[in-house]
């Protein structure tokens, strides 16, 4: 079954405007994490959030987790065309088995040059 | 190797015959996690492998799914009597050890078509 769920499911912007997604789960986590898909490519792991953190940057990507309310947004800044891609959450489960990530159903986004 | 390598990268079979997709996870890592992508959906886990330990099938859809590995190497996944349901993207990752805060490195998977 899926926890996460991310909205919007797919997005179109234009080059160099920011992008927000969004994801929301059901159970309390230990752990967020965000991917990123490339069309027939694998998934390549661009953030992890722990539920004791509020905030984290990679370089344009900003991260929030918001536990009250479980979810967590995405934020790609200055977007350009090769942002173009799938973005996915996972969690784990805090009260469950932990070793495995419960994913999302992913946000398509398109980056127009 | 550098990453997680899958193969074949795409499979064309008849229903009903037997397909088997190979998973070559990076080396030391001890978890490895087959997924099931159909098309413009998520990620659907499949099962999970931890060194020698049991393996967690309880994502096989049926019993004519199986996978094996030997120890933290090579894993292999079969899926026996082909249907035309069973096409999608199947996906390997592995995590140098198991845990949600852990990433996942993930192969480009094999496209299986079933006609």
């Amino acid at each position: 079954s899926q926890q996460g769920e991310e909205d919007p499911q797919a997005l179109s912007i234009q080059e160099g405007e920011n992008a927000t997604m969004n994801c929301s789960y059901k159970t309390s986590i230990n752990n967020l994490q965000w991917y990123r898909q490339n069309s027939g490519r694998g998934l390549v792991h661009l953030i992890l959030i722990r539920s004791n953190e509020r905030e984290k940057h990679s370089g344009r990507l900003r991260v929030t987790l918001d536990t009250s309310k479980k979810s967590s947004s995405l934020l790609i800044t200055a977007s350009r065309a090769a942002d173009t891609a799938s973005y996915f959450c996972a969690t784990d489960d805090w009260a469950g088995n932990n070793r495995k990530l419960i994913w999302g159903l992913g946000t398509s986004l398109a980056v127009n040059p | 190797g550098a990453g997680v390598s899958q193969s074949p990268s795409n499979k064309v079979t008849e229903k009903g015959k037997d397909v088997e997709l190979r998973c070559d996870p990076i080396s030391g890592h001890t978890a490895l996690y087959w997924y099931r992508q159909r098309l413009g959906q998520g990620l659907e886990f499949l099962i999970y492998f931890q060194g020698n330990s049991a393996p967690d099938k309880s994502g096989l859809p049926s019993d004519r799914f199986s996978a094996e590995r030997t120890g933290e190497s090579v894993s292999t996944l079969t899926i026996q009597r082909t249907q035309q349901e069973d096409s999608a993207v199947y996906l390997c990752a592995s995590s140098l050890v198991p845990g949600g805060n852990q990433p996942q490195h993930f192969g480009d998977g094999t496209r299986l078509s079933i006609l």
